[in-house]
């Protein structure tokens, strides 16, 4: 069966400091992945997605990149974090169209 | 793109109770979930519905494609039904690749004993 990991799971950053935030799919291949964000007042949004190794879209201008080295890993960076950038990141990745997430990092920026 | 609105924005019940969530989108969609985030923050799939009716346990989802609606029911209602309950469309003109999912701003469901 496919599990998704992420880690870590709690980050509490400074401001300008860098990030990285990993995420892991087992049990397939080739999956389209995704990196979103849930700040306070509930909703997601979407701020990267991937349908292969090297192809990364932005949805969301911003202070943050996402890279996949390999198929089955994604990477959310920055290289100077900002207090806006405090949320909860949610890595998913997609199978016949029914997406599947990650536990997701709590990040704070103080 | 794509609007997607839930109601009702809160939403309390004793604990046995029934209700009923709504889902509107402004456009035609290829994909259609319901997620039931946790209070640890996890997202947990209920159902992938496109169109038609499915049903799970005490839990059930219409979504009626042409009007543009998805509902989801809660039967018998339990504490631990208890978290916000999201809303998630994939436009048909995003589809083909990219299967981008536009949320709604969720219910939060509070179940009282």
């Amino acid at each position: 069966s496919q599990t998704i990991h992420q880690w870590p799971a709690t980050l509490v950053q400074p401001v300008g400091s860098p990030l990285s935030l990993e995420c892991t799919v087992e049990g397939t291949s080739n999956p389209n992945l995704y990196w979103y964000r849930q700040a306070a007042g509930r909703g997601l949004q979407l701020l990267f997605y991937s349908v292969g190794i090297g192809q990364i879209s932005s949805e969301v201008p911003q202070n943050l990149s996402a890279s996949r080295p390999q198929d089955r890993q994604f990477i959310l960076s920055s290289k100077k974090l900002l207090l806006s950038d405090s949320g909860f990141y949610l890595c998913a990745w997609s199978f016949r169209g029914e997406q599947y997430f990650g536990p997701g990092t709590r990040l704070t920026v103080t | 793109g794509i609007q997607v609105e839930q109601s009702p924005p809160d939403l309390i019940l004793q604990e046995g109770a029934n209700s009923t969530l709504r889902c509107n989108f402004s456009d035609s969609v290829n994909n259609l979930q319901w997620f039931h985030q946790n209070p640890w923050g996890q997202l947990i799939n209920l159902f992938y519905i496109p169109s038609g009716t499915k049903q799970n346990g005490r839990l059930s989802a219409t979504t009626v494609a042409t009007e543009r609606y998805s509902l989801l029911y809660i039967s018998s209602s339990q504490t631990t039904d208890s978290g916000v309950y999201f809303c998630a469309v994939v436009a048909i003109a995003d589809q083909g690749g990219s299967e981008k999912l536009v949320f709604g701003k969720g219910t939060k469901l509070t179940v009282n004993p």
